[in-house]
């Protein structure tokens, strides 16, 4: 079975600290995926970045990065500099060993407050 | 930029009444699926769909809910005698392929039960 846990139920920062928010995970399979969506307080949910079980590089984009370690079932997610605006919900989700294919399993996410 | 629509935003519905959330995939998408979000909660598989039956389903699924593509565009959920706890979020997804795992989410319908 897999399962994703967000020890972190809520954090809160001030602007312009430095957040990293911890995903855990659990699964058999080889293959799998890995995402981070974001879901502002509007609803929607939007997609941040994928990472497939074979590569292990971390990444980059602007004021966000990814530390994806096999050895520990971890990929966290850190926001350098944070802004009000990156205030929302952070889900990580796996996708792997489903019949389908795309069944996501969702961790419980981590609300995210960053106060002016 | 494609995206995945849904319709209606917000319903409020009777305990009860049947209800039909519609979604318009992504045009050459081949891949549809459901996901629910109970307030406060994590988001949870419903169902996904391709070539025009269901191919994976979870517990939740259960005869209340049954999911249909009547035309080539849209993809809906119904859910056939509404429950309190029915009250979610419902995000409606498609992708092109299985391999890469990458869903595209609409931006949700939000159901209420009265």
């Amino acid at each position: 079975a897999q399962k994703v846990t967000q020890a972190q139920t809520e954090i809160s920062v001030v602007e312009k600290e430095d957040v990293t928010l911890d995903c855990v995970y659990e699964t058999r399979d080889t293959t799998y995926y890995l995402f981070w969506y974001k879901q502002p307080p509007s609803g929607e949910l939007v997609f941040l970045i994928r990472r497939n079980s074979f590569d292990e590089q971390n990444e980059i984009s602007g004021r966000y990065s990814w530390n994806f370690q096999k050895s520990t079932s971890s990929f966290n997610f850190t926001i350098t500099a944070s802004q009000v605006v990156d205030s929302a919900v952070y889900f990580c989700a796996l996708n792997s060993g489903s019949v389908s294919g795309s069944r996501l399993t969702f961790g419980e996410g981590t609300q995210l407050t960053v106060n002016p | 930029e494609p995206e995945v629509t849904q319709t209606p935003s917000h319903q409020v519905t009777q305990m009860g009444q049947e209800v039909i959330l519609r979604c318009v995939p992504i045009s050459n998408h081949l891949y549809f699926y459901w996901y629910r979000q109970i307030l406060g909660q994590k988001v949870e598989f419903l169902v996904s769909f391709y070539n025009n039956e269901i191919s994976e389903k979870s517990e939740i699924f259960d005869d209340q809910f049954s999911v249909e593509r009547p035309d080539g565009s849209n993809f809906t959920l119904k859910i056939r005698s509404t429950k309190l706890e029915d009250s979610a979020m419902y995000f409606c997804a498609s992708s092109v392929d299985t391999h890469t795992g990458e869903l595209f989410f609409g931006e949700g319908s939000r159901l209420t039960v009265l």
